[in-house]
């Protein structure tokens, strides 16, 4: 099956700095990747959608300076923190959706980002 | 933006019992999805029917939809330990493809 494979999987990172997580589909091309962050107990939300060789699309609210997506290949989306706060600190989860497979939505096992 | 509401919000059962979760959604769908996510880990696909389906089933799972009320309903029968996780329901709402998540219910089931 699809496997999509998101690192690292762990990072902490001091106040100031950008932290760059990386989410690839191994097994198949994906025109298209999600970004998602997750509270402690609370479900996931949409920060912005990744378009390969456009630029990503961004959920009302999310900031796309501090956020910053790239999506240069069909198997490689980027998402770069950037000048990282605690209150960044965060689980964040990327899904990439393979075309040929009707609704076919694979997630990466996530990214723990602690911010200190 | 989250889609709806999930409830119960937590649910805790005996090893052996079923397990009922309900999801509500605002707008109209494509389908809907529903995850597994084990604490700190990524999410699974469980099970996805499309809007002209009102049951599905596979394996221990069973799903209903009602678009009338805009409400699906995820049942696991006869729960395992291994069961325990949180569920998601999801919604493909428009044509950009986005899945948009419900709330959640986090399910504890005691061996």
């Amino acid at each position: 099956g699809a496997v999509v494979s998101q690192h690292p999987s762990r990072v902490i990172c001091k106040s100031g700095t950008s932290v760059k997580i990386e989410c690839r589909s191994l097994d198949f091309q994906a025109t298209t990747m999600f970004w998602y962050r997750q509270f402690p107990k609370k479900s996931l939300m949409l920060m912005a959608t990744s378009n390969e060789g456009s630029k990503a699309t961004y959920e009302q609210g999310v900031e796309k300076d501090k956020f910053l997506i790239n999506h240069a290949s069909l198997t490689l989306s980027t998402l770069t923190v950037t000048s990282a706060h605690p209150e960044d600190s965060s689980f964040y989860i990327c899904s990439a959706r393979e075309v040929t497979v009707a609704y076919g939505y694979t997630f990466g096992s996530g990214t723990r980002l602690t911010v200190v | 933006s989250q889609q709806g509401e999930e409830d119960p919000q937590a649910l805790s059962i005996q090893e052996g019992e079923n397990a009922t979760m309900n999801c509500s959604y605002k707008t109209s769908i494509n389908n809907l999805q529903w995850y597994r996510q084990n604490s700190g880990r990524g999410l699974v696909h469980l099970i996805l029917i499309r809007s002209n389906e009102r049951e599905k089933h596979s394996g221990r799972l069973r799903v209903t939809l009602d678009t009338s009320k805009k409400s699906s309903s995820l049942l696991i029968t006869a729960s395992r330990a291994a069961d325990t996780a949180s569920y998601f329901c999801a919604t493909d709402a428009s044509n950009t493809g986005k899945l948009i998540f419900g709330q959640g219910t986090t399910l504890q089931v005691k061996p």
